[in-house]
């Protein structure tokens, strides 16, 4: 099975600042990636897929990049709406596997 | 717009069965692949069954393997998962999707709860 290694697990951070979260797989997945936003109580909404695409209506704020084995979602500037969880996804192989999440708090 | 209602979701005793399922509109249902994603109480996403469109293939993870199926009536744009023996562990939201590039449409989720 491919790993997803997902860090960092938690991150505070301010209204405004700069996000990058990271996702490494154990072994290359091309760009068959998708990043994951979920809020509490909420069902996941997909932001990113093929590693770089912006999915429609989301923020242009968010952005993906990487291929391979190593991938990268960053939050251009961090709004009060973007506290949540996410996740990255690889569908390159079965079984599909999520990264462990990365919750980002307010600071 | 795409819509995915999951439904059949409960309480069930250890060893018990449930199915769910999923009722989908908004797209050609028969041509996509459809997958099952949970997320136990207070932890991670975790892929669980695809199935493939127009009768393709069905895959499992290997914690539900052998106790899961998975089937789809393209006539009537639904999604079924059946649940046989069911442990402590399958306890969790299940959430049906619509797989495009990855899982890309996601329904609100039905709770499943197994315990005594």
């Amino acid at each position: 099975d491919i790993q997803m290694t997902q860090s960092p697990s938690s991150l505070s951070a301010s209204v405004g600042d700069r996000v990058t979260i990271t996702c490494r797989a154990s072994q290359g997945i091309n760009n068959d990636l998708g990043w994951y936003q979920q809020k509490p109580g909420k069902a996941p909404k997909r932001l990113i897929y093929t590693a770089s695409s912006l999915q429609s209506g989301v923020p242009s704020r968010f952005s993906g990049s990487g291929s391979g084995t190593e991938f990268t979602l960053t939050i251009s500037s961090l709004q009060p709406e973007d506290f949540a969880t996410y996740y990255c996804l690889q569908h390159n192989t079965y079984p599909l596997t999520f990264g462990g999440g990365t919750k980002v708090e307010i600071k | 717009e795409v819509q995915l209602l999951e439904s059949g979701g409960g309480l069930v005793q250890p060893g018990g069965s449930l199915r769910l399922s999923c009722a989908a509109s908004g797209f050609t249902f028969s041509t996509y692949t459809m997958t099952w994603v949970r997320q136990a109480p207070g932890r991670g996403l975790e892929w669980v069954s695809d199935i493939s469109g127009r009768g393709g293939g069905t895959y499992f993870a290997d914690s539900v393997k052998g106790r899961f199926t998975v089937s789809r009536d393209d006539s009537k744009n639904t999604l079924h998962l059946q649940m046989n023996s069911l442990r402590a562990e399958d306890t969790a939201i299940y959430y049906c999707a619509k797989a495009a590039y990855g899982v890309d449409v996601w329904g609100q989720g039905t709770t499943v709860t197994v315990s005594s």
